[in-house]
């Protein structure tokens, strides 16, 4: 079956400091790859995706490469803020067209940046 | 903007109980998905509606059901409340079935004693 695995947290790190969160799945076929962020007291959010191998997802100087041979979807930002505090999630979808977006999660990595 | 809403944000159940919890997607999103989360655990999908109809279904215990409704909020109504059932549900939204979901709610959180 499909399953995402996350780098376990909690993650802290000074202000400026570069952030790597990595993700590896499992999955048949080509599925697209997803990193969400839940900030404190709200739901997920789509952060960036990717729906092909090599794609790059970018959004608020996060990215993240789509990596077939690694299976891999690492998340990085260069100089993290106290605003990026939250938990991120990376997540896979198996979509073939035929239904709807089934979105297989990772258990998250929370991510604290302190001044 | 308009977010995802779902309600009530806690929700206290005895056993045996049955429990509705409420999602309002955001503003012309027709799609809505439904997912589990339990303590320590990812989120699971459960269900899913395109147009009021049900779309696809993941692990979803028979005891429960969902629909959506006119208006395109939807319900997901659990019978036969068990403990492992304890757990936060959050429903999210998007604009076609066929577009990944940007945004979740905040989530219900479940506690069955």
């Amino acid at each position: 079956g499909n399953s995402v695995t996350q780098m376990e947290g909690p993650v802290t790190l000074s202000e400026e400091a570069f952030l790597t969160i990595n993700c590896t799945y499992t999955a048949t076929g080509y599925p697209s790859l997803f990193w969400y962020v839940q900030y404190p007291g709200e739901g997920l959010q789509l952060l960036l995706k990717a729906t092909k191998a090599d794609d790059k997802g970018s959004n608020k100087g996060f990215e993240a490469t789509y990596r077939k041979e690694t299976t891999s979807f690492h998340l990085e930002k260069g100089s993290v803020q106290v605003s990026d505090s939250a938990v991120y999630f990376c997540a896979l979808s198996p979509y073939s067209g035929a239904g709807s977006y089934q979105l297989t999660f990772g258990k998250g990595t929370k991510l604290s940046v302190i001044p | 903007a308009a977010g995802v809403i779902q309600s009530p944000r806690h929700l206290i159940k005895e056993k045996r109980e049955t429990a509705t919890l409420k999602c309002y997607p955001i503003p012309r999103h027709d799609t809505v998905y439904w997912y589990q989360q339990g303590p320590g655990q990812d989120p699971q999908f459960l269900i899913s509606f395109y147009e009021k109809m049900q779309s696809d279904k993941g692990s979803i215990p028979d005891r429960f059901s969902a629909q959506q409704f006119s208006d395109y909020h939807s319900e997901l109504n659990m019978s036969s409340l068990e403990l492992g059932d304890s757990a936060l549900y959050f429903c999210a939204s998007s604009s076609d079935r066929l577009r990944e979901p940007l945004h979740f709610g905040n989530g219900t959180r479940l506690t069955v004693t």
